[in-house]
């Protein structure tokens, strides 16, 4: 088992539309969640956080379920320029692991 | 802000050259990060160093690769002689403390031919 999975994309939505990525992770001493963005031919970007209690910026909604060792990220309102590949991280500095991405398409 | 700096943002030299990448982390960091990407393999960590000290090499694929960190400010990768199986994306980050995230660099895109 991979320590970090992430859904199988690629993930085709019109614009408007409302999409969710999951995310689950088998080292259940983790500590720290990420999402991070990626654009063709660009670096990672941190997107955001992810909280024991959720958390919310803007159009983008991050929830941490511990007991399953979940993490997923909401997506509303998607614009094109959301196109890109977003990456599920657990555990931070030396800790980090990445999970391999779920590629985003929005279509207008 | 600075964010981590690398350079070059592009390499293209023939195989058997040797390949100098360079990183400058983010001020106050203490942990730097080497990665490579590619189409087919995704990320992959090569090697991370905290407060300078290589503390993990076991990403780097061959005595070919090298890593060095002389102080807090810089670090180099270096690729002697290079292959063309060693084209792909090199990205340096950095982070704080061990529950922090990490930040990129923009990357070096290395071609051998």
């Amino acid at each position: 088992r991979k320590e970090v999975e992430q859904d199988p994309g690629p993930f085709n939505v019109p614009e408007g539309a409302t999409v969710a990525f999951n995310c689950t992770y088998s080292n259940s001493a983790s500590q720290s969640f990420f999402w991070y963005r990626q654009d063709c031919r660009k670096e990672p970007k941190l997107l955001m956080s992810v909280y024991s209690s959720g958390n919310e910026d803007g159009r983008f909604t991050a929830q941490l379920n511990r007991a399953s060792q979940y993490i997923s990220l909401l997506i509303r309102d998607s614009k094109l320029s959301d196109s890109a590949t977003y990456l599920c991280v657990v555990g931070g500095g030396f800790k980090t692991i990445f999970g391999a991405g779920t590629r985003l398409f929005v279509k207008a | 802000d600075a964010g981590v700096i690398q350079s070059p943002r592009h390499e293209v030299t023939e195989m058997g050259q040797e390949v100098t990448l360079r990183c400058k982390p983010i001020s106050g960091h203490n942990s730097l990060f080497w990665y490579r990407q590619t189409m087919m393999r995704g990320l992959e960590l090569l090697i991370y160093f905290n407060n300078n000290v290589p503390i993990d090499d076991s990403g780097m694929p061959e005595d070919r690769f090298s890593a060095k960190m002389p102080n807090a400010s810089f670090s180099t990768l270096k690729i002697q002689p290079s292959e063309p199986r060693d084209s792909a994306v090199y990205f340096c980050a950095s982070s704080g403390d061990s529950n922090s995230p990490l930040h990129f660099g923009n990357g070096t895109r290395l071609t051998v031919t």
